[in-house]
């Protein structure tokens, strides 16, 4: 089953309007990642938040992590028409056995930006 | 760099065809991932590759798969026979080891009739 929820499962919005996107998960994260993937094409890494972090910004985008409570958002402001993607959330579980990050993905949210 | 490359990027077959999807993870990438993609159950894991050898291939179905990687820079998800609900979107990503950020292929979408 998936760990990560993603709430709404689509969103509609106008250019230059700002898109908020949540996820939720289900037991104790290293970190969190969010990834973008257009129509047709692979998942793109977008940013990493760690467990131990509160918010992290890179370039338009804003993520929040929120421990207690099991959740994380993605804003993106000022958006644009080139932002029309899916979005995911991927939390990250340590297999110490295999050695590596397993991610967990949502189910995503569909993000449509209207010129 | 050229990134991830899969092959071939669509595939339509017929029950019970053995199908082969290919992936040239990125040079100097030790680490190798083969997921799936399905509406019903989204994002799986389906293998995992170190250095050419699979650690992790809990994610994988049924015996109906299997994944190599013979070298650094080749593996393949063979899928022998196929059945519709294998119908799916393949994706192969690698990354520089486990732990790293994982760059991900276009993706193979197999159609199984």
């Amino acid at each position: 089953s998936q760990q990560g929820e993603e709430d709404p499962q689509a969103l509609s919005i106008q250019e230059g309007e700002n898109a908020t996107m949540n996820c939720s998960y289900k037991t104790s994260i290293n970190n969190l990642q969010w990834y973008r993937q257009n129509s047709g094409r692979g998942l793109v890494h977008l940013i990493l938040i760690r467990s131990n972090e509160r918010e992290k910004h890179s370039g338009r985008l804003r993520v929040t992590l929120d421990t207690s409570k099991k959740s994380s958002s993605l804003l993106i402001t000022a958006s644009r028409a080139a932002d029309t993607a899916s979005y995911f959330c991927a939390t990250t579980l340590n297999m110490f056995s295999g050695g590596y990050n397993k991610l967990i993905f949502g189910a995503g949210t569909r993000l449509a930006v209207h010129p | 760099d050229a990134g991830v490359i899969q092959s071939p990027r669509h595939e339509v077959t017929e029950m019970g065809q053995e199908v082969t999807l290919r992936c040239k993870p990125i040079s100097g990438h030790n680490s190798l991932f083969w997921y799936r993609q399905t509406m019903m159950r989204g994002l799986e894991l389906l293998i995992y590759f170190n250095n050419n050898v699979p650690i992790d291939d809990s994610g994988m179905p049924e015996d109906r798969f299997s994944a190599k990687m013979p070298n650094a820079s080749f593996s393949t998800l063979k899928i022998q026979p196929s059945e519709p609900r294998d119908s799916a979107v393949y994706f192969c990503a690698s990354s520089l080891d486990g732990f790293y950020e994982q760059y991900f292929g276009p993706g193979t979408r197999l159609t199984v009739t």
